[in-house]
């Protein structure tokens, strides 16, 4: 089954202890993106990578790193979570084509 | 000025009616434009995507895209209890070279059985 799966799915943290939520795809999708969902705000692009190896900056990229090793995983890294990070976390995946956008199921963080 | 707008609603419909659901984009560059639904708590999947002016309709879906209004629409015929959910309208602009989606904020549907 084509999918985006995320890690872990909710996390409650506290200010400044570092975590990671990863992303992996099975579609071999070269495309790769991190989005953050607030209320009133819609959902806005953190990183994105057009291949292995290449990352580059969104809307919103203060306060986080992300790498891309191996074409299917696309790990979000806080190195110092702050409360106003505190969102829900959506990885999406993508051949190029904006209209096969693949999600997956979110992840719920709170940083105490 | 937002870059996408949309209404938050709620829109309330009762069930087998018409829902129209509207947005509107600053970028007058923008190239493509895209509905998704989100169920609370859930993910949001794609239902259409438009590109030129006009109508595209897809089964109970219709979107309307006039670029010189810059406004795009979304109606939903036979409006079901499951239609009820959040519609994110999103939009392609001008080539960034970052092939990013701009959300709106989402218009939430409640169709009343």
């Amino acid at each position: 089954e084509a999918q985006v799966t995320q890690n872990p799915r909710y996390l409650i943290t506290v200010t400044g202890k570092k975590l990671t939520v990863t992303c992996s795809q099975n579609m071999n999708h070269e495309y790769m993106s991190w989005y953050r969902q607030d209320p009133g705000l819609g959902l806005r692009q953190i990183y994105y990578s057009m291949n292995v190896e290449v990352t580059d900056k969104g809307d919103v990229p203060e306060g986080y790193k992300v790498s891309r090793k191996e074409k299917r995983n696309f790990p979000l890294i806080l190195e110092s979570p702050s409360p106003n990070q505190t969102s829900l976390y959506f990885c999406a995946s993508s051949t190029g084509h904006l209209y096969e956008q693949y999600f997956g199921p979110g992840t719920r963080l709170t940083v105490t | 000025q937002k870059e996408v707008e949309q209404n938050s609603g709620p829109l309330s419909v009762p069930e087998g009616a018409i829902a129209s659901l509207n947005c509107t984009y600053s970028d007058r560059g923008s190239q493509s434009f895209f509905w998704y639904r989100q169920y609370s708590g859930k993910s949001p999947e794609l239902i259409m995507f438009i590109y030129s002016n006009g109508d595209k309709e897809d089964g109970r879906f219709t979107a309307q895209l006039n670029k010189a209004s810059q406004y795009v629409s979304l109606l939903i015929r036979d409006s079901q209890p499951s239609d009820s959910a959040t519609y994110l309208c999103a939009v392609n602009p001008r080539d960034t070279g970052r092939r990013a989606l701009t959300f709106g904020s989402g218009t939430r549907l409640q169709v009343q059985p």
